[in-house]
């Protein structure tokens, strides 16, 4: 069974620092993981994925994200704030290939101060 | 094309109007879905279809009916609804829906989704 946790229902940053939006997975067989932000009323726009590979993952919008097996995390960062950043994350994971659905984190509003 | 365009952005329904919402996309994708979103939570998955064929339903009510009439096309047909349905209807298609095959790794695309609210 998979599951993912988002610690932290709320983060505000500053513009310009940095931004860290935690997600932890469980899962029995290797994983894929997923970010995605939604805007307010907008749908979900796929920032990043893992599947396999290289553990450092680059997104769009300057994100990337590190897939760290021995932690089953899969934080979310950028090094520099935009007020744009200003959304709604969620973390996803799925079976890997031989999963047929998308588990969703309870999301992270993330607001960016001026 | 690289969108899932859903129709209508927004819709206000009576109890007992009977409408539809549409979601289309032309990415070649053979998995499509609805999703129900209420406000500050996550998806909450209603319907898979996979090669036009229903594959998953989450025990949904009656109320809603989904449909696809072809590849690119899903419908959500809506009837009888509760104020408690008003949410944001989320459309997505990914490219395969299969447990042998590497679809998953390509991610959702979702659509721009459907504010729906019952009066």
């Amino acid at each position: 069974a998979q599951s993912v946790t988002q610690l932290g229902s709320h983060v505000s940053v500053s513009e310009g620092a940095l931004v860290l939006l935690r997600c932890n997975y469980s899962s029995s067989v290797p994983p894929y993981l997923f970010w995605y932000v939604q805007y307010p009323n907008q749908g979900l726009q796929l920032l990043l994925k893992y599947t396999t590979g290289a553990t450092l993952v680059k997104g769009i919008n300057g994100f990337e994200a590190e897939f760290k097996k021995s932690e089953t995390s899969f934080h979310l960062t950028k090094p520099s704030a935009h007020m744009s950043d200003a959304a709604e994350y969620f973390c996803a994971v799925s079976e890997g290939d031989t999963g047929n659905q998308f588990y969703f984190g309870t999301g992270t509003s993330l607001t960016v101060i001026p | 094309d690289t969108e899932v365009t859903q129709t209508p952005k927004h819709l206000v329904m009576g109890m007992t109007n009977k409408k539809s919402l549409k979601c289309e996309q032309h990415m070649g994708h053979r998995a499509m879905y609805w999703y129900k979103q209420k406000a500050k939570k996550p998806p909450e998955l209603m319907f898979v279809y996979s090669y036009e064929k229903l594959s998953i339903n989450e025990s949904v009510p009656s109320r809603f009916s989904p449909e696809c009439p072809n590849s690119s096309l899903l419908n959500l047909h809506l009837h009888a609804l509760q104020p408690e349905d008003s949410a944001l209807y989320l459309c997505a298609s990914s490219q395969d829906f299969s447990r042998t095959l590497w679809g998953w790794s390509y991610g959702y695309t979702f659509g721009s989704g459907t504010r729906l609210t019952v009066v």
